[in-house]
């Protein structure tokens, strides 16, 4: 069974702090690696797919980077429009490989 | 197309009532799916079509839910007999089988059974 686990489950940074969120994951043949953002009362928002160990994506002030075992998403100088939940998902080859595995995600509070 | 919509946003009912809910999907998405998120979890597979074929429902997925999809186009979602523990945020989500890039989610429905 697909599993995911991120940490921390909360992080407050000061603007312009930057950090890295982590996401672990086993999977029996990674499909997708996928970061969501989701914001208090809404639908998770598509941030970034990964495909292979070594793959990294950027948008802004995020980098989103890839192993064999974990990704990490890499904040560089936060604001505070960046506080939100992020989530990240994982999509095996095997029988259900249309399916996603989220982890619990990681509570971004960027203070100004 | 202006993503993926749902209806209602919100749900308040009474335990023992029956709700329904509605997903429209992105047009050109063959592809739906259900997932249910409670407060700090992540959301949790519930059931996938591909056009109007429902091809898997999650063990989460009691009897008393059931899902349609007729003409491969939108889908509700259905809970009969409510429980307090049915309480949660119920998520659609589209995607086509011709690209793997991920979902688009709704914004969901909060359902809250008092």
């Amino acid at each position: 069974e697909d599993q995911v686990t991120q940490s921390p489950e909360a992080l407050r940074l000061q603007e312009g702090e930057s950090s890295s969120l982590n996401c672990s994951y086993t999977v029996s043949g990674l499909r997708g690696l996928f970061w969501y953002r989701q914001d208090p009362g809404k639908g998770p928002e598509f941030l970034f797919t990964l495909y292979s160990a070594g793959e990294e994506k950027e948008k802004e002030r995020l980098k989103a980077t890839l192993t064999k075992k974990e990704s990490f998403l890499h904040i560089t100088a936060p604001k505070p429009e960046d506080s939100a939940t992020y989530l990240c998902a994982v999509q095996g080859s095997g029988g259900s490989n249309y399916k996603l595995t989220f982890g619990k995600g990681t509570l971004l509070t960027v203070n100004p | 197309d202006t993503g993926v919509s749902q209806d209602p946003r919100h749900k308040i009912t009474k335990r023992g009532q029956n709700v329904t809910f509605r997903c429209d999907p992105i047009s050109e998405h063959n592809r739906l799916y259900w997932y249910r998120q409670t407060l700090g979890q992540g959301p949790e597979f519930l059931t996938y079509f591909q056009n109007e074929a429902q091809l898997e429902k999650s063990r989460l997925l009691s009897d008393r839910f059931s899902a349609e999809r007729p003409k491969g186009s939108f889908s509700t979602l259905e809970i009969q007999r409510t429980e307090q523990g049915d309480s949660a945020m119920y998520l659609c989500a589209s995607s086509s089988s011709s690209a793997n890039y991920g979902y688009t989610f709704g914004s969901g429905t909060r359902l809250t059974v008092v």
